[in-house]
């Protein structure tokens, strides 16, 4: 089975606060994406990587940055924290290919930002 | 305009009933697509694929149409367990990023 883990559940921070959110996989995929899902709207793209060191933007990648250092391992960060970055933050993998493959998410990461 | 239109609900339906969900997709490069299943609280997991053809997975059947850019997912005899949000998911090429819908929400009850 795929694993897809996320370093925390709940995370509660102050505004301003840098935060690291990680994301680590075990099937040696080579894409991995970050969204964030907010009542109304779904889930919607901040960034995605096809291999370690690349990143591409996604829909709304303000306020945000990531990092792959490692093909395992995708970090995302809060280079300084708002109230409006509260929400359910989703990991995700998959196989690089033609556009059939499945995402796997990981658990996900309740932040509250006050 | 939405890349990827569903009606949020809910739809609270009997068990034993049969439920339809409608979906739209306003790129019409679309390439492929997928139905999600997320349970509350929880990650979303892949429920099916959807085939030009139509598919069906036990009491699950998709069906795409590209001429009218909608997407359809059928729950026969639905169970408590069917208790869920469906979102409906597009691919746009072979990038790899997906597009996916608000989501229906589905209650079942006894």
């Amino acid at each position: 089975d795929v694993k897809v883990t996320q370093s925390s559940r709940y995370l509660v921070k102050r505004t301003g606060e840098k935060v690291f959110l990680e994301c680590v996989q075990d099937m040696d995929h080579e894409n991995m994406f970050w969204y964030r899902q907010d009542p109304g709207l779904g889930l919607r793209l901040i960034y995605f990587s096809y291999d370690v060191k690349m990143k591409e933007k996604g829909d709304i990648p303000e306020g945000y940055s990531v990092s792959r250092e490692k093909k395992e391992r995708f970090s995302l960060i809060l280079e300084s924290a708002s109230t409006n970055q509260t929400s359910m933050y989703l990991c995700a993998s998959s196989l690089f290919g033609g556009g059939e493959e499945t995402q796997y998410f990981g658990p996900g990461t309740r932040l509250l930002v006050l | 305009r939405k890349e990827v239109e569903q009606d949020p609900g809910p739809f609270n339906v009997p068990e034993g009933a049969t439920v339809a969900f409608n979906c739209t997709y306003s790129n019409s490069a679309s390439q492929s697509f997928f139905w999600y299943r997320q349970d509350c609280r929880k990650e979303p997991k892949l429920l099916m694929s959807v085939y030009s053809s139509g598919n069906e997975d036990g009491r699950f059947t998709a069906q795409l149409n590209r001429a009218s850019q909608y997407i359809s997912l059928l729950i026969r005899d639905s169970k408590l367990s069917d208790s869920a949000t469906y979102l409906c998911v597009v691919n746009l090429g072979n990038t790899g990023k997906l597009i996916f819908g608000q989501g229906t929400t589905l209650q079942v009850k006894p």
